[in-house]
């Protein structure tokens, strides 16, 4: 059964800290994303990687970055946590031949204090 | 910039029954995708069905139909003899391919609730 493993489902982190969250998919896929989910606001491209250590900034990727060193880990960091990075956050990946999302996390409900 | 509106925040249908879910989108592309993804409650997001834009033929899969209208920018999902299983936020999303350009832009999503 294929899967993409997010490490957190929920996570309370502190105004200023710096935030890992981590994404593990075991299908081989070359591309992996990160979205953030706001109500009303839909899903939100964060980073997305197509291959290990290549990146391509998203929608919003103010106050984040990732890291891609191997192929089934695509981390996404908060360099200094605010307030309104509270929301849920979404990894996915697709094979390099699909360009949307195909298999997704469960997510990681993050709040900051 | 492409966007993507769904106009009904929520609806409710009973088992059994047939429900479309509208999405209209705003873009001066030719060649695009289009897809519905379905995230239950608590649980996740999966793609439901995906429709190209040169396509005249409506995707299909299983239950779950669409109805691509090219010229009016609009691509609605239609999900016979609903179950309670369909219970989820829907998100209509559009893609336009080419290059490294993997952004996809989504709707606000519409909460669909299948009622017993």
């Amino acid at each position: 059964d294929v899967k993409v493993t997010q490490s957190s489902r929920y996570l309370v982190k502190r105004t200023g800290e710096k935030v890992f969250l981590e994404c593990v998919q075991d299908m081989d896929h070359e591309n992996m994303f990160w979205y953030r989910q706001d109500p009303g606001l839909g899903l939100r491209l964060i980073y997305f990687s197509y291959d290990v250590k290549m990146k391509e900034k998203g929608d919003i990727p103010e106050g984040y970055s990732v890291s891609r060193e191997k192929k089934e880990r695509f981390s996404l960091i908060l360099e200094s946590a605010s307030t309104n990075q509270t929301s849920m956050y979404l990894c996915a990946s697709s094979f390099v031949g699909v360009a949307q999302p195909q298999h997704f996390g469960d997510g990681t409900r993050l709040s900051i204090l | 910039a492409q966007t993507v509106t769904q106009s009904q925040p929520e609806m409710s249908v009973q088992e059994a029954e047939t429900v479309t879910l509208s999405c209209t989108y705003d873009t001066s592309e030719n060649n695009y995708y289009l897809f519905w993804y379905k995230q239950p409650p608590s649980r996740q997001m999966i793609l439901v069905i995906r429709q190209e834009a040169y396509k005249q033929q409506n995707a299909t899969e299983n239950r779950f139909s669409v109805n691509f209208q090219k010229a009016a920018k609009s691509f609605s999902l239609k999900i016979s003899d609903s179950q309670l299983g369909d219970t989820a936020m829907y998100f209509c999303a559009f893609m336009k391919p080419g290059g490294s350009n993997y952004k996809l832009t989504f709707g606000k999503g519409t909460l669909l609730t299948v009622n017993p």
